[in-house]
């Protein structure tokens, strides 16, 4: 166990509609990822949040969005879903310091568009 | 942008064999290069790092390699099991940079 908590684990909508994924990084760590796994797309770099603020950005759509509370949870939402959007999303968290880049991953939630 | 080659795609071999996936990296600023091992319906898990000061790093029956000059590092799986059957992934990353850009994964089948 990584001790990093993603919910839901399943997930299955509609085209055109929007979802909440949810995020609870590893005690004492205050950085957050968030990556998405597709088969040809290997693990991409979504999004990055450091201890409440954005860090860094990867190749993260417009109509995606994330934030990170002052408890450190973190929520990525998708919007306007397309069919394309249908992967696993996984979240990861690291303590943030230059000398400790380890990263720890939660297992993932699998996203369905239908 | 960091790019990483991983070879190969697919790599099967019998029970006690050892296993090599090399990956390649573009940009020679990278000074961390972390493996992952993921284990099917579960996410990436850490099993080794190297730092770019060190030449080769090893633990139990896993060794890791790195040729700075040559801009390649090579994850080693010795007397290989089972259980060792999963995806492993190599990445890289810049000090300073916390974003590590991951290899498109190589899937170990290990026969018994």
């Amino acid at each position: 166990d990584s001790g990093v908590t993603q919910t839901p684990k399943h997930l299955i909508t509609a085209t055109g509609q929007r979802v909440t994924l949810r995020c609870s990084p590893r005690s004492g760590d205050l950085s957050v990822y968030w990556y998405q796994q597709s088969l040809d797309q290997g693990l991409q770099f979504l999004i990055q949040y450091y201890n409440g603020e954005e860090r860094a950005k990867g190749n993260i759509l417009e109509r995606f969005s994330a934030q990170q509370f002052p408890d450190l949870h973190s929520e990525l939402n998708l919007s306007s879903l397309e069919l394309g959007d249908s992967a696993l999303y996984f979240c990861a968290s690291s303590a943030g310091q230059p000398t400790n880049e380890k990263l720890f991953f939660g297992s993932g939630t699998q996203l369905s568009v239908l | 942008g960091e790019n990483v080659e991983q070879h190969p795609s697919t790599l099967s071999v019998q029970e006690g064999d050892s296993a090599v996936i090399k990956c390649t990296y573009s940009d020679s600023a990278s000074n961390y290069f972390p493996w992952y091992k993921q284990e099917l319906g579960k996410g990436p898990q850490l099993i080794i790092d190297i730092r770019s000061n060190v030449g080769e790093k090893k633990d139990q029956r896993i060794a890791v390699t790195l040729n700075k000059t040559a801009k390649h590092f090579s994850l080693h799986i010795t007397e290989t099991q089972p259980e060792d059957s999963a995806v492993y992934f190599c990445a890289a990353s810049k000090g300073g940079s916390y974003i590590p850009t991951f290899g498109r994964g190589t899937s170990l089948i290990v026969h018994p």
